[in-house]
């Protein structure tokens, strides 16, 4: 299972974006790159999963450069509620999930 | 639509008892996942179903851990004897693919926290 590498936290404002860059050197050719985030006291919710170039959804966008060695959680405009764990993680099919120990944003006002 | 369900929320046991965690997938979703998470740590597996069978158990202690999925829906997580390493929050997950390429997306329940004094 391709291993992950992403910054252990990071420190915001309400309103600005928020990036958070992932490192998968390893990743195979059919693995896939998924987001999760967890609050405290809760499990992981899934936030958005992509292949290659860019995927958008509601909630986040993830972009992911040609050569696949890492990816970017882009959230926009973060509100005190995005206070949170962000893991990235790359698998494929429904094995189980390696997840690393993930990104602690905080965001302030 | 109903989450994934998990009891107890909070247990407290001295070591050496026995204790059992308690799953209910979200409807339908034919794949259930026990993870562990340990404080400042990601989740990590324990086992994994496909309907009733386990298909992922190598990193299940064996030795003190046993789970079960009877009629391939709800699950039971068991440690016995536990031990003051055992201390953490028990995850279950469920999954189902809807269609496309990709891993399935998980849904968590709240899990479990243990405390083993």
């Amino acid at each position: 299972l391709a291993k992950t590498t992403q910054p252990i936290s990071m420190d915001s404002y309400e309103g600005q974006e928020v990036n958070i860059t992932c490192s998968h050197n390893n990743i195979a050719t059919n693995d896939y790159i998924t987001w999760y985030q967890q609050f405290p006291s809760q499990g992981p919710r899934f936030i958005i999963q992509g292949y290659k170039t860019k995927v958008t959804n509601e909630v986040a966008s993830l972009f992911i450069p040609a050569d696949r060695k890492s990816s970017t959680l882009s959230l926009p405009r973060v509100s005190l509620s995005d206070t949170a764990v962000y893991y990235c993680l790359v698998d494929t099919g429904r094995r189980a999930l390696t997840f690393g120990s993930g990104t602690r944003l905080q965001v302030q006002p | 639509e109903a989450g994934v369900v998990q009891s107890p929320r909070y247990k407290i046991i001295e070591k050496k008892q026995p204790v059992a965690f308690w799953c209910n997938p979200i409807s339908g979703h034919n794949t259930l996942y026990w993870y562990r998470q340990n404080l400042g740590q990601g989740p990590e597996l324990l086992i994994r179903y496909e309907n009733e069978e386990a298909v992922d158990d190598s990193q299940l202690p064996k030795d003190r851990f046993s789970a079960e999925r009877l009629k391939g829906v709800d699950s039971t997580l068991k440690i016995q004897p536990a031990e003051l390493g055992d201390s953490a929050v028990y995850l279950c997950a469920s999954s189902s693919k809807t269609g496309g390429a990709g891993s399935y997306e998980q849904y968590f329940g709240p899990g479990t926290r243990l405390t083993v004094t």
